[in-house]
């Protein structure tokens, strides 16, 4: 079956570095893989997804994400944090038939001044 | 174009209590899904649509019944609200597949608290 894995379930980065949220998948065939973030209060918005092609996927906010079949990885990072970018942010994948997105646990992202 | 809304924002129950969330979208979305947050466990499929009169389970559908007889609305049902069922609640749309390459929209979700 298909599983999700973000070993962080929080991380604190200071304003202006680098940041990197892993997450690990669990699936036979190549995924349907996806970012999502949640502000506080809020639904959750689509950051990037990848399902085929270059396996650097750019997507909005200023996110990437690498898709990594070897290491079954789908890591999503950020050049320079921002403080609006405190959030949580949650990896997912397509369930293949195409019915269901499982989600993982999430990362808790705060950000220092 | 409002998007995905939800009904109530907030909800306490009374342990036995019914009542119905709501979910309407305006992007004229085949696939509808509701999902449960809980702290730590991320979003979790309750039930899903892909289309009118078409429904079926997700991962935890054990006390929700949900039905979809127009495009738009997708209701979910409580029908004796036990505490367990105290969760953040999100509706979603997209235009295909939710598991495929379409985009999901997210409701800002309601928060049930059930005593």
């Amino acid at each position: 079956a298909q599983s999700v894995t973000q070993p962080d379930i929080h991380i604190t980065v200071s304003e202006g570095a680098s940041l990197e949220l892993r997450c690990n998948y669990s699936y036979g065939a190549t995924p349907y893989l996806f970012w999502y973030v949640q502000s506080p209060g809020q639904g959750l918005q689509l950051l990037l997804k990848y399902f085929s092609g270059d396996t650097l996927v750019q997507g909005i906010k200023g996110f990437e994400a690498e898709f990594k079949r070897s290491q079954s990885s789908f890591n999503l990072r950020k050049p320079s944090v921002h403080w609006s970018d405190a959030a949580e942010y949650f990896c997912a994948v397509g369930d293949g038939g195409g019915f269901k997105t499982i989600f993982g646990a999430g990362t808790r992202l705060f950000v220092k001044a | 174009n409002a998007g995905v809304t939800q009904t109530p924002k907030f909800q306490v129950l009374k342990t036995g209590q019914s009542m119905t969330l709501q979910c309407a979208q305006d992007m004229n979305h085949e696939y509808m899904s509701w999902y449960r947050q809980d702290p730590g466990m991320g979003l979790r499929l309750i039930h899903y649509s892909v289309g009118a009169g078409i429904t079926d389970q997700g991962e935890v559908p054990n006390g929700y019944n949900v039905s979809r007889s127009t495009t738009e609305d997708f209701p979910l049902r409580l029908l004796s609200a036990a505490p367990s069922q105290t969760s953040v609640y999100f509706c979603a749309s997209s235009r295909g597949l939710a598991g495929s390459t379409d985009t999901q929209y997210f409701g800002p979700g309601t928060r049930l608290t059930v005593l």
